[in-house]
């Protein structure tokens, strides 16, 4: 089955900092790529799909790209609403594998 | 508006069963595939199953293959799961969740229900 990994782990950022979240496949899955915003006790919600389609709501200071292996979501502007954990998660086929997880922070 | 609500959840010991429920509305629920995803506490997002719109493909994590079983029964908007032979390591929030046609990610969560296997 194919791993997803994500980089950093955690992540501490300053308001208005551009922060990069990075999400690695160990195989190529083209750009069946999501990404979703948890932030704490809520439900995850869909920010980006198909690697760097903005989601209907989403902010655009969000963005994502990547193919094959490789795969980043930027905020370009980091608000203090944004603080919550992102994962990235690999739909081309099943299982659909989510990564561990990055928990991001304001400083 | 789209909901998912789960129930079913509880406390219960290892080794014993429990059925896990998702009621669908809002949206044409034989039109869409539907998964079960969950969280362990404080841990991140696993996705456990899927069942096509019209029930036809089923499949499943390794971790759960041969003790869950994902039905539905699209004639009363529900989702289940069978959960067999629980582990402690099924301790988790457990999450329905809508996939768009066509796709396997998802864009409608219900708020999920908390299963805890422990003795």
């Amino acid at each position: 089955d194919i791993q997803m990994t994500q980089s950093p782990s955690s992540l501490s950022a300053s308001v208005g900092d551009r922060v990069t979240i990075t999400c690695r496949a160990s195989q190529g899955i083209s750009n069946y790529l999501a990404w979703y915003q948890q932030k704490p006790g809520k439900v995850p919600k869909l920010l980006i799909y198909a690697a760097s389609t903005l989601q209907s709501g989403v902010p655009s200071r969000f963005s994502g790209s990547g193919s094959g292996t490789d795969f980043t979501l930027t905020i370009s502007s980091l608000q203090p609403e944004d603080v919550a954990t992102y994962f990235c998660q690999k739909y081309n086929s099943a299982p659909y594998t989510f990564g561990q997880g990055t928990k991001l922070e304001i400083k | 508006q789209v909901q998912l609500v789960e129930s079913g959840g509880g406390a219960v010991q290892p080794g014993r069963s429990l059925r896990l429920s998702c009621a669908a509305s809002g949206f044409t629920f034989s039109s869409y595939g539907m998964h079960w995803v969950r969280q362990a506490p404080g841990k991140g997002l696993e996705w456990v199953a899927v069942i096509w719109s019209d029930g036809s493909y089923k499949y499943y994590a390794d971790s759960v293959k041969g003790r869950f079983t994902i039905s539905r029964d699209n004639s009363k908007n529900m989702l289940y799961m069978q959960m067999n032979s629980l582990r402690a390591d099924d301790t988790a929030v457990y999450y329905c969740a809508r996939d768009v046609p066509g796709a396997n990610f998802f864009d409608y969560w219900g708020q999920g229900t908390l299963v805890t296997v422990s003795s």
